[in-house]
């Protein structure tokens, strides 16, 4: 049972557009999200968070949204730059553990 | 400061061999996890230790996986024998708390079992 999805497995953008790399969850109890960010032969670096409480986060350049009622939340990378090129991976847990549950991953290209 | 260490970064073994692979947290992280990334999955959490104690090993195959953290700082996960799904990269992570505390992850070891 995959309690955490990111359904498009890749995505290309063009250079200084947006990027929005979604993510869904099915269990309610999950109230804290992650992005992470792979580079190939590297391990994962966290990018942003969001706890349950909130909305919206931002953090220059990325935005994260949470739609609680939908089980939603997504990445916004504005302006997309070719560095941002990566694996990006959501990942939820419920306060209070630290089990992390990891999305399957979205391999974002950045368009110079 | 210096981020999460792994050895190796690479091994090629048959099946039915066993491997050893050794992890280095940041430098006060009590917790120490580690997690084994398939092809096209995400990561799937193995085992947690909070100094030197497991915490959570409900996902680790205990039949052929081991793992330690005898002194609280370092750790080894085993693997022994290992089969053909055993392929995948392996990842440790630490944190300075268990929680929402932000992982932070070691370049991992790729596994490729023959």
């Amino acid at each position: 049972d995959q309690q955490v999805k990111q359904n498009s497995p890749s995505l290309s953008v063009q250079e200084g557009r947006i990027s929005i790399l979604n993510c869904d969850y099915t269990n309610s109890m999950f109230d804290y999200f992650l992005w992470y960010k792979k580079y190939p032969a590297e391990g994962p670096t966290f990018l942003i968070s969001i706890s349950s409480i909130k909305d919206k986060n931002e953090d220059g350049r990325f935005t994260v949204f949470l739609n609680k009622s939908a089980k939603h939340l997504s990445l916004h990378i504005v302006p997309s730059q070719p560095g941002d090129s990566a694996v990006y991976f959501c990942a939820a847990l419920r306060s209070g553990t630290y089990k992390y549950i990891f999305g399957t991953g979205t391999r974002l290209k950045v368009l110079a | 400061e210096a981020g999460v260490a792994q050895s190796p970064r690479y091994k090629i073994i048959e099946k039915r061999q066993s491997v050893a692979f050794w992890c280095n947290p940041i430098s006060g992280h009590a917790t120490l996890y580690w997690y084994q990334q398939i092809l096209g999955q995400g990561p799937k959490l193995l085992i947690q230790f909070q100094n030197n104690g497991v915490v959570d090993d409900s996902q680790l195959p205990k039949d052929r996986f081991s793992a330690e953290r005898l002194k609280g700082v370092d750790s080894t996960l085993k693997i022994q024998p290992a089969k053909l799904e055993d392929s995948a990269v392996y990842l440790c992570a630490s944190s300075f708390l268990s929680g929402e505390e932000t992982q932070y992850f070691g370049p991992g070891t790729r596994l490729l079992v023959l």
